[in-house]
C-alpha cells in the first residue's frame, strides 16, 4: 500500500463532543506525526509517535491525544471540542533509516459548531 | 527553533524558471533545509532537502548559500500544476527515531500564469 490515507475527509461536530480521526500509513512507516492547519495558516505540529509511543509534542493541551498501532495505522482523539478546533488535521509518516521526507495525507476537515 | 523568512507571494509564467528565496540567518550547523509544497486541497508534499551542497532531484533544485543563511528553491520550468504554497523549513539533524517536528511558517504562495 502506498501513500497516507485519512478518514473521514470531512466531519462536523458540536462543541463539547469528542472526535476520533484516523490515519493509515504506508507499510514500514513506523513514525507518524499529526498536524493542525487553520485556514490560511501553515500546519502546526501536534505530536509524533514512534513505535507506538509518543516521543514529541507541540503546544497543544492534553485533550489532544493519540494512538499508534502495529499495523501502521494511528488515531488522533480530541475531547471537549472547542470552536477553535475547527481546522484541517493532517497525518504524516516516514520510513525508518535515511531521511527522505514525510509523506502527508490529504487531511480531515473538522468543523466544530 | 530557527526561523525562516519567505516572501508571501510570487508570480511566474508557465514554462519559465522560478526562484523561490528563503532566509534563515539563525540556522545552526546541524540544521537541514527542507522544502515542502502544498497544492490546493491537499496535504504538504516533500520537495527537496539539503545541508550544505546544492541538491537536485526530479522535482526541483536547491541552491544553498555558502554561509547557509539563505537558500533558493528552483523550479526549472514552471507548470500550472506547480501553483502551490511553498514552505521552507529548518529541521535539526537528529536520530531518525527522535522527534522531527516540522515548523511551518506562512510559506510563499506561487501563482503560475498560462
Amino acid at each position: 500500500e502506498t501513500g497516507v490515507t485519512q478518514s473521514p475527509t470531512h466531519l462536523i461536530k458540536t462543541r463539547g463532543q469528542q472526535v476520533t480521526l484516523r490515519c493509515s500509513s504506508q507499510s514500514g512507516h513506523n513514525t507518524v506525526s499529526w498536524y493542525q492547519q487553520a485556514l490560511g495558516q501553515g500546519p502546526q505540529f501536534i505530536f509524533q509517535y514512534y513505535r507506538e509511543e509518543e516521543n514529541g509534542r507541540g503546544n497543544f493541551p492534553p485533550r489532544f491525544s493519540g494512538l499508534q498501532f502495529p499495523n501502521y495505522s494511528s488515531e488522533l482523539n480530541v475531547n471537549a471540542l472547542e470552536l477553535d478546533d475547527s481546522a484541517l488535521y493532517l497525518c504524516a509518516s516516514k520510513e525508518p533509516g535515511p531521511f527522505y521526507g514525510y509523506t502527508f495525507g490529504s487531511g480531515t476537515r473538522l468543523t466544530v459548531v | 527553533d530557527a526561523k525562516t523568512t519567505q516572501p508571501n507571494s510570487m508570480e511566474s509564467n508557465e514554462e519559465e524558471p522560478v526562484h523561490l528565496p528563503c532566509n534563515h540567518s539563525t540556522i545552526s550547523g546541524t540544521d537541514y533545509i527542507h522544502w515542502y509544497r502544498q497544492l490546493p486541497s491537499q496535504g504538504p508534499e516533500y520537495v527537496i532537502h539539503g545541508l550544505t551542497s546544492n541538491v537536485n532531484n526530479r522535482m526541483a533544485s536547491l541552491a544553498i548559500a555558502e554561509d547557509r543563511k539563505s537558500s533558493t528553491l528552483i523550479l526549472h520550468r514552471a507548470t500550472l500544476r506547480d501553483a502551490a504554497v511553498y514552505y521552507c523549513i529548518l529541521r535539526g539533524r537528529r536520530r531518525w527515531s527522535n522527534t522531527g517536528k516540522l515548523i511551518f511558517g506562512q510559506g510563499t504562495t506561487l501563482q503560475v500564469k498560462p
